[in-house]
């Protein structure tokens, strides 16, 4: 399957401090998604990405669609105790012959524990 | 606007038995997604299905795991018979295009 390599992989931040993390990939994505999941739950959509070099925000967080269609990053300003849990990227694959169906791969995720 | 429904939220059978999750997708989703998600890994994708129809099931274990969408809307997907490396949340997630929502999970331990 496909490989995106999430980093880092833990992160010790306390608050009121920025964050910022990354996701690689060797595959070219049409679709990136950032998650946040928090324990005992489902991941839940923070952002999404459709076009090479977009620039998002939402609210505190703000991600981007790499030039290259093979990475993105997420980033965290003045970070607050709730932001406490674990982030994932997930990139898109489109499914053959130009299907609107595809794929969704995940990274495995980087902890965020946020000190008060 | 409701989200994913699951159930059970959690379960706990010992090996070689067998046990079956349902979901509810969001209301005019057509595409449904059953994920494993081991500890500490992100989620991986079992079975995706269009309608009633399956579209991808190259990562599920035939030969113990099934998964249907009859009408269009509810999924089952059923393990039998279980193993001790299926202990994970099993993730139902429904999507109208390419942002994908997920239900609270079902947290399976095999023992």
């Amino acid at each position: 399957g496909q490989q995106l390599n999430q980093s880092p992989q833990s992160m010790f931040i306390q608050e009121g401090e920025d964050v910022s993390m990354n996701c690689t990939s060797s595959s070219i994505f049409n679709t990136w998604l950032w998650y946040k999941q928090d324990p005992g739950e489902g991941p839940v959509l923070l952002i999404a990405l459709y076009k090479a070099g977009e620039l998002t925000s939402n609210g505190r967080l703000t991600a981007q669609f790499g030039i290259t269609r093979k990475d993105s990053f997420l980033n965290i300003s003045a970070s607050i105790p709730s932001d406490v849990g674990i982030y994932f990227c997930a990139g898109h694959l489109p499914g053959d012959r130009g299907s609107t169906l595809g794929r969704l791969y995940f990274g495995r995720g980087t902890q965020l524990t946020v000190w008060p | 606007e409701a989200g994913v429904a699951q159930s059970p939220r959690y379960k706990i059978i010992e090996k070689r038995q067998s046990v079956a999750f349902w979901c509810n997708p969001i209301s005019g989703h057509a595409t449904l997604y059953w994920y494993q998600q081991i500890l500490g890994q992100g989620p991986k994708l079992l079975i995706q299905f269009q309608n009633n129809g399956v579209v991808d099931d190259s990562q599920l274990p035939k030969d113990r795991f099934s998964a249907e969408r009859l009408k269009g809307v509810d999924s089952t997907l059923k393990i039998q018979p279980a193993k001790l490396e299926d202990s994970a949340v099993y993730l139902c997630a429904s999507s109208f295009l390419y942002e994908q929502y997920f239900g609270p999970g079902t947290r399976l331990t095999v023992t």
